[in-house]
């Protein structure tokens, strides 16, 4: 089974600051996608990302998907007060199921 | 209603109790999940059903029981449960077997065994 790893673990930081989160992988990737949950919900899906190089953008957020597909990071710009929430990447194996990694926790202060 | 619903949203239940999870899709998904989310794990996947057959048992206890009688509905059924089971059951489903496909979950039913 494939193993994700995501870091930091805890983020803190002020409105306004740009961070980078990180997943990584010892294997290759079929796809991989980016989540965020908040309290009390579920995950809400960001962003599919499938091809190694792959840069996509919504809004403020910047996801990159690394040439050998192994790796992935997620930039916040000028990061607001709703952006406040655990940020979970998975992966799909070439079967049905996905597996997620342990999750950011993001924290923007006002 | 749309999207995935799950109820309850909270469960509070003793060791000998047997209680049920419920999950329902309105997007006419073939595919459902159950997942536990516990605070220091990672989201476990526990059980699969792709056009309401199981193909995924992650190695779950016997004491977590799973039931698709239709491709919009699925059910957790629960009993004689541990402490440790304590946790956040999301319900999620996803049109198919591509690895693109989106999963779309649940709120999730919060449980508490005491």
């Amino acid at each position: 089974t494939q193993l994700l790893e995501q870091s930091p673990q805890f983020l803190s930081i002020q409105e306004g600051e740009n961070l980078t989160v990180y997943c990584n992988s010892s294997s290759v990737f079929s796809s991989l996608q980016w989540y965020r949950q908040e309290p009390g919900e579920g995950p809400v899906l960001l962003v599919t990302v499938v091809t190694g190089g792959e840069v996509k953008k919504l809004k403020r957020l910047t996801f990159q998907f690394g040439d050998a597909r192994k790796d992935s990071s997620l930039h916040i710009t000028a990061a607001q007060p709703g952006d406040t929430g655990l940020y979970l990447c998975a992966s799909r194996d070439y079967g049905q199921n996905f597996v997620f990694g342990p999750g950011t926790r993001l924290s923007v202060l006002p | 209603e749309t999207g995935v619903t799950q109820t309850p949203r909270h469960l509070v239940m003793g060791m000998t109790n047997k209680k049920s999870l419920k999950c329902e899709q309105h997007l006419g998904h073939n595919a459902m999940y159950w997942y536990k989310q516990s605070a220091k794990k990672p989201l476990e996947l526990m059980f699969v059903y792709s056009l309401e057959e199981r193909v995924e048992n992650n190695s779950v206890p016997s004491r977590f029981s799973p039931e698709c009688p239709n491709s919009s509905h699925l059910f957790l059924h629960l009993h004689t449960l541990q402490p440790e089971d304590s946790a956040l059951y999301l319900c999620a489903s996803s049109q198919g077997g591509e690895p693109t496909d989106t999963q779309y979950f649940g709120p999730g039913t919060r449980l508490t065994v005491l």
